[in-house]
Order: C-alpha cells, then sequence, then structure tokens
C-alpha cells in the first residue's frame, strides 16, 4: 500500500547534538512534501514544505529539509537542537492523483525529546 | 497566520448519544476542510475532506452515515458523530485550506470520551 513512513519513533538528544529524521514516501509521479511539528498540548504546526525547485528547503526554527527524489525521502535536519524543540514532528504527503483537493497522508510521527 | 478554532475542546457523551464537533477559519476562507482522527501516540488518519456546499468524500474505511460532515460555508465545518461508541472516543483535528497552496491550516482538536 501506498504510504509515508518515519523510521524513527522516538529520538532522545542532548542540547546542541544535530538531527536527523528520516521520512521517506512511496508514492510516484509529483508529490507535495511537508514537515509539521506538534508542541506538547498545542496545535499542528507548518515547518516547511517543498512543491518544486530547490531540494533543500529551509524552514522555521532552523529547520531544513532535503527532498531526493531517487530515494523517495524527504529528511528533516537541524544542526543543533534545543530543550524547545522538544515535540512530535510529522512527515506529510500530499500525493498525485488527490482528485484536486489538498489532501494529506501523514507519517507516524518520531517523538523528539531534548535533554537540557 | 491562518487560524482554525474548534469547539468543544473537550466533550463526554453517552454511549448511543450523538455530539457535533465545530470546526472554524477565523482569518480565511477554507476552501476545503478535513476532518482526522489522532489515536494516543499514533498519527492523523484522515477521515474525510469537504469543500463548502459539496458533499464530504470519505476514505475507505470510514463509516459516512456514522461520521456526518457538513460545510455549509467557507468558514465553517461541522462533525457529528452519531450513536457514538466507546471506540469512537478519540481525538479528532480539522483543518482548512485555502484555494492553490496545499498548506493546511490545524485547529487544536477535540478530545472525545464517549462512556
Amino acid at each position: 500500500a501506498q504510504s509515508v513512513s518515519q523510521h524513527n519513533h522516538h529520538v532522545i538528544l542532548s542540547e546542541a547534538a544535530s538531527l536527523e529524521l528520516g521520512c521517506n514516501y512511496s508514492y510516484g509521479g509529483t508529490v507535495n512534501l511537508f514537515w509539521y511539528v506538534q508542541y506538547p498540548g498545542q496545535h499542528l504546526q507548518l515547518l516547511l514544505k517543498y512543491f518544486s525547485g530547490d531540494p533543500l528547503v529551509k524552514g522555521i526554527k532552523g529547520f531544513e529539509a532535503e527532498f531526493i527524489k531517487s530515494k523517495f525521502s524527504f529528511n528533516l535536519r537541524k544542526p543543533s537542537v534545543q530543550w524547545s524543540d522538544t515535540a512530535e514532528y510529522f512527515c506529510a504527503v500530499n500525493p498525485p492523483f488527490s482528485g484536486g483537493y489538498n489532501k494529506l497522508i501523514f507519517g507516524a510521527g518520531t517523538r523528539l525529546a531534548v535533554h537540557p | 497566520g491562518a487560524v482554525v478554532s474548534q469547539h468543544p475542546s473537550r466533550v463526554i457523551c453517552k454511549s448511543g448519544t450523538s455530539v457535533k464537533i465545530e470546526c472554524r477559519s477565523l482569518d480565511f476562507q477554507a476552501t476545503t476542510m478535513f476532518w482526522y482522527r489522532q489515536f494516543p501516540k499514533q498519527s492523523l488518519m484522515l477521515m474525510a475532506t469537504s469543500n463548502e456546499g459539496s458533499k464530504a468524500t470519505y476514505e475507505q474505511g470510514v463509516e459516512k452515515d456514522k461520521f456526518l460532515i457538513n460545510h455549509a460555508s467557507l468558514t465553517l465545518s461541522t462533525l457529528t458523530v452519531t450513536s457514538a461508541h466507546p471506540e469512537d472516543s478519540s481525538f479528532y483535528i480539522c483543518s482548512g485550506a485555502g484555494t492553490a497552496n496545499y498548506e493546511q491550516y490545524f485547529g487544536p482538536g477535540t478530545r472525545l470520551t464517549v462512556t
């Protein structure tokens, strides 16, 4: 079945460590890609998105993601995490042939805990 | 940024009753609204997509007669859980999208508990 996979379910880091969260999708054709973050007790917020163009996308709060078409991947990175980055991170794909709607399919999420 | 609200934030109802959840886009017109369900420590599962003035499109496995969706205006969509059962207890999240940029703006969610 077509899907979005996030391989790291739970990540624990110390402050200043580098972060990379994996995201792979299995849809062929043109896709739009997103990373959302959900801080404890808050609603989902968009970190960054990729539609076309430069495959290295920069988002808010120092996050970036790289689209590698040949690997069907859209990994999220941050060179130096902070305690305030503790949250759950969701990769999402707007698959092709969505019938004209902005439908999103989400990965299972990665829970990041950053220790001071 | 665009703001989406949901009401109520929490609701407890008895088994067999119906409950309505409202989703409002406060500062933009949401031509499309989406309803998701999120189980504890799991991802968001898309339940249905609705365009203003049209019937909702439900994802496979979602009972359309149980989860009634109405999108009567560009700023309001409602989800009614009919004849609720304990297994319907979950966190329901809506989102709204404008016309062209594929970005969805999410509401804060509604926690439904069916006793």
